[in-house]
């Protein structure tokens, strides 16, 4: 699986969009970009995931760049419960369907 | 309903015990998974069953034994605890592996705290 990488830690102002961004420059053709969410003392939440085209639903937005090798997460109104920890997972097909998570992003949002 | 359940949520026991986490998903999925996540937050896979068969080990020690008496349990026992095995584990389930859309969905994790 394609590592990836993010910032280490972000803030957003409440209401506001989150951008928050993840390069996977060695992603392969049937790579899928996942998206998870911990929020402290919870187990890991699934938010969106694609492939090639951007995707949206009632929790955000991704957007994969032309070439897949960026992609960017959108929280289009950041609310306090927003604050997690972030992380990107690219994610292939054949294998044993595992995640592998990095550090992630951890994002603060403030009032 | 709680999609994936652990049970207990909270555990403190000695070194040397054996104890064991239970885990129950009711999404009617077929792989099943356990995570280890440690004092650095880091989250690792440690064991996946797919319809009951192990498919992943990822060299954990074989004081841990994944057992999964049907597709919808895969239960966590844990052999002469030691201090490092203090973490949050966290049970997961899947639809069939193969398919990279597949999304994986967590439980709420279950903290063991040896002492």
């Amino acid at each position: 699986d394609a590592k990836t990488t993010q910032p280490t830690s972000m803030d957003c102002a409440e209401g506001r969009a989150a951008n928050l961004p993840c390069n996977h420059s060695t992603i392969s053709g049937n790579e899928y970009v996942y998206w998870y969410r911990q929020i402290h003392s919870q187990g890991p939440q699934y938010i969106i995931h694609g492939l090639k085209n951007n995707e949206t639903n009632e929790m955000a937005s991704l957007i994969i760049t032309e070439d897949r090798k960026s992609s960017t997460l959108i929280l289009p109104h950041a609310t306090l419960r927003d604050t997690a920890v972030y992380y990107c997972i690219v994610k292939g097909g054949g294998n044993t369907g595992k995640l592998i998570f990095g550090q992630g992003t951890t994002l603060q949002v403030k009032p | 309903d709680t999609a994936v359940s652990q049970t207990p949520k909270y555990l403190v026991t000695q070194m040397g015990n054996d104890k064991s986490i239970k885990c129950e998903q009711n999404l009617g999925h077929d792989t099943m998974y356990w995570y280890k996540q440690d004092s650095k937050k880091f989250l690792k896979i440690m064991f996946s069953y797919n319809n009951k068969e192990l498919i992943i080990n990822e060299t954990v020690p074989n004081r841990f034994s994944p057992k999964s008496p049907d597709k919808a349990h895969l239960n966590l026992h844990i052999n002469s605890l030691e201090l490092g095995d203090s973490a949050v584990y966290f049970c997961a389930s899947s639809p069939p592996t193969g398919g990279p859309g597949n999304t994986i969905y967590f439980g709420e994790g279950s903290w063991l705290t040896v002492v």
